[in-house]
């Protein structure tokens, strides 16, 4: 079965630094979808970023940016110039086939962000 | 597009009360997902429905639960009766079909059972 690690349970910075999220996958797909979401204190789940297999390159969203690296199936997450609103829990999730051509997402134990001022 | 839209956002229960949550789906997706996430097991798959028909229900926890999809835009969440362990966050998501993994999650049902 698909599993997917976060080492850092939390991670404590202050404001400004720049921090990487982990995640470490395991699949046996040769195709498959990794996402990252972010769980502010409120609770909901906000999608950040979808990445297909097929699609190594590295993106850039602002102050968000993500390395995705097969070769050693890891789909690391980094803020730069951290701010106090990157405070969240932070969830990797992989795709897994389900049933009838299905998709479902397992998700890694999620990593507690915390900015201080 | 407003997005998947779940209610009631909070819920306080008696043990042994029946419990209904409910989610809409974001207009022209054909699946939709129920998850549950607690402390001790995360995020966790409890149903997924393609085309209004459950599919997978392999990680519905007991009898206890159960889950309909009466029409395209419409889902519930059942649990008769409610047991305190039954408290948890549960997340309504959908997409546009078969393999098209969920991407977007409504706001949750954090839902207690005393």
């Amino acid at each position: 079965a698909q599993k997917v690690t976060q080492a850092q349970t939390e991670i404590s910075v202050v404001e400004k630094e720049d921090v990487t999220l982990d995640c470490v996958y395991e699949t046996r797909d040769t195709t498959y979808y990794l996402f990252w979401y972010k769980q502010p204190p409120s609770g909901e789940l906000v999608f950040l970023i979808r990445r297909n297999s097929f699609d190594e390159q590295n993106e850039i969203s602002g102050r968000y940016s993500w390395n995705f690296q097969k070769s050693t199936s890891s789909f690391n997450f980094t803020i730069t110039a951290s701010q106090v609103v990157d405070s969240a829990v932070y969830f990797c999730a992989l795709s897994e086939a389900i049933r009838e051509g299905a998709q479902k997402l397992v998700f890694g134990q999620g990593t507690r962000l915390t900015i201080n001022p | 597009d407003a997005g998947v839209i779940q209610s009631p956002r909070h819920e306080v229960t008696e043990m042994g009360q029946e419990v209904t949550l409910r989610c809409k789906p974001i207009s022209g997706h054909n699946s939709l997902f129920w998850y549950r996430q607690t402390m001790m097991r995360g995020l966790e798959l409890l149903i997924y429905f393609n085309n209004n028909v459950p599919i997978d229900d392999s990680g519905m926890p007991e009898d206890r639960f159960s889950a309909k999809m009466p029409n395209a835009s419409f889902s519930t969440l059942k649990i008769q009766p409610s047991e305190p362990r039954d408290s948890a966050v549960y997340f309504c998501a959908s997409s546009l079909g078969r393999g098209s993994p969920p991407a977007f999650f409504g706001q949750g049902t954090r839902l207690t059972v005393v």
